[in-house]
């Protein structure tokens, strides 16, 4: 069963703290992994798809990368404006669906 | 339109009413999914649409939710006998195409609430 866990659940941090959100996954034949941005009362946002391992795309201060298990996404000197919601998911080769986690909820405090 | 509209925004009904859901996706995306999120989790898959059919409905969690998309374009969720549980975000999203290459994009959602 195609499965995405991300952590930390909830990340604290300081304005210019650099840190990395986690998501690993189980998928039958990756398709595509997927992050997302999630503001309070709105929809997803789309971030970056990855397609294979060794994989990078970079948007202002975030980076994600992914390899055979899990995607990182890095943020570099945050601001209070990256706060939100960061949502992972996968497609696998069995369905069209996005199988998503449960999120990592960022702070980013001035 | 400019991006994935969906109406209500909000919607609260009483345990047992039947309630729609609009869906209007982007123009020319043939691809629409609607999605069901609880506080707290990410979005869970509900129906996915190619064109005019249903071509996965795998998600719906019984026969009181149905989706329709009679022309292609715009979709309604129905869902009967409401129940508390069913309180959620209701996302529908949409893709140019069905391929992996495809972006899915969202819309901002229609909460419901049932009392």
């Amino acid at each position: 069963e195609d499965q995405v866990t991300q952590s930390p659940e909830a990340l604290r941090l300081q304005e210019g703290e650099s840190s990395s959100l986690n998501c690993s996954y189980t998928v039958s034949g990756l398709r595509g992994l997927f992050w997302y941005r999630q503001d309070p009362g709105k929809g997803p946002e789309f971030l970056f798809t990855l397609y294979s391992a060794g994989e990078e795309k970079e948007k202002e201060r975030l980076k994600a990368t992914l390899t055979k298990k899990e995607s990182f996404l890095h943020i570099t000197a945050p601001k209070p404006e990256d706060s939100a919601t960061y949502l992972c998911a996968v497609r696998g080769d069995s369905s069209y669906k996005l199988i998503f986690g449960s999120g990592t909820r960022l702070l980013v405090r001035p | 339109g400019a991006g994935v509209s969906q109406t209500p925004s909000n919607k609260v009904t009483e345990k047992g009413k039947y309630v729609e859901l609009r869906c209007d996706p982007i123009s020319g995306h043939t691809a629409l999914y609607w999605y069901r999120q609880s506080l707290g989790q990410g979005p869970e898959f509900l129906i996915y649409f190619q064109g005019t059919g249903a071509a996965d409905d795998s998600g719906l969690p019984n026969d009181r939710f149905f989706a329709v998309r009679p022309e292609g374009s715009v979709s309604t969720l129905k869902i009967q006998r409401t129940e508390r549980g069913d309180s959620a975000v209701y996302l529908c999203a949409s893709s140019l195409g069905q391929g992996p290459g495809n972006t899915i994009y969202f819309g901002e959602g229609s909460w419901l609430t049932v009392v």
